[in-house]
């Protein structure tokens, strides 16, 4: 099993709707990200979590919600989807005494 | 400006090291210099990362400049497999990745 998995790898929803991405680590690391990847660009930071009682936004929050409801879970909502919200979506978890970050497979959302 | 410069694009012949360098000017006293690297429809993959020293580790390299304005990944004989967007990103003191950029696509010929 990998050792941070999102969930669903794929979507396609339409404007307007409310989705959730989740995310699970069995790395037990306390420190979880979102981030947001859009074609041909790198990554920019969404939200992140430094343990279960700590959320704090990134660099692009608006439209965006998370939800910590334990150390291996990390999910992130679009409230109401919009089309440029479609991009590839990464989960990473990183421990805290080490500065390499793990990252998933990614979830490719569309919002048509 | 967090962000670091990278070249678009670079080629490499299989076997031989490769160099991918990395601007960072505004680069903090704190501040540690990560190296990713993503494959086609996967997640960014740790490579290394350092803060004063070089170091080395079982996939590359990391050559920081004395001044820290500026770094080096080295991989020191490129494979095939090694074809990927590599990235260079600064982090703060907590460890968090200011931002990505465009990263430096690594075409790699047989």
């Amino acid at each position: 099993d990998a050792d941070v998995t999102q969930t669903p790898r794929n979507r396609i929803t339409k404007t307007g709707k409310r989705i959730m991405l989740e995310c699970s680590q069995t790395k037990g690391h306390d420190r979880m990200y979102w981030y947001r990847q859009d074609p041909g660009l790198g990554l920019r930071l969404i939200y992140y979590s430094f343990d279960v009682k700590d959320i704090n936004k990134g660099e692009i929050s608006d439209g965006y919600s998370v939800s910590r409801q334990a150390q291996a879970k990390f999910s992130l909502s679009l409230e109401s989807a919009i089309p440029n919200q479609t991009a590839l979506y990464f989960c990473a978890t990183r421990g805290t005494e080490s500065y390499g970050y793990t990252f998933g497979s990614g979830t490719r959302l569309t919002v048509v | 400006d967090a962000k670091t410069t990278q070249p678009n694009s670079m080629e490499s012949n299989e076997e031989e090291p490769v160099h991918l360098p990395c601007n960072h000017s505004t680069i903090s006293g704190t501040d540690y210099i990560h190296w990713y690297r993503q494959l086609p429809s996967q997640g960014p993959e740790y490579v290394i990362h350092g803060l004063t020293s070089n170091v080395n580790n079982r996939m590359a390299s990391l050559a920081i400049a004395e001044d820290r304005k500026s770094s080096t990944l080295i991989l020191h004989r490129a494979t095939l497999r090694d074809a990927a967007v590599y990235y260079c990103i600064r982090t703060n003191n907590a460890g968090n990745m200011l931002t990505f950029g465009g990263g430096t696509r690594l075409m790699v010929k047989p």
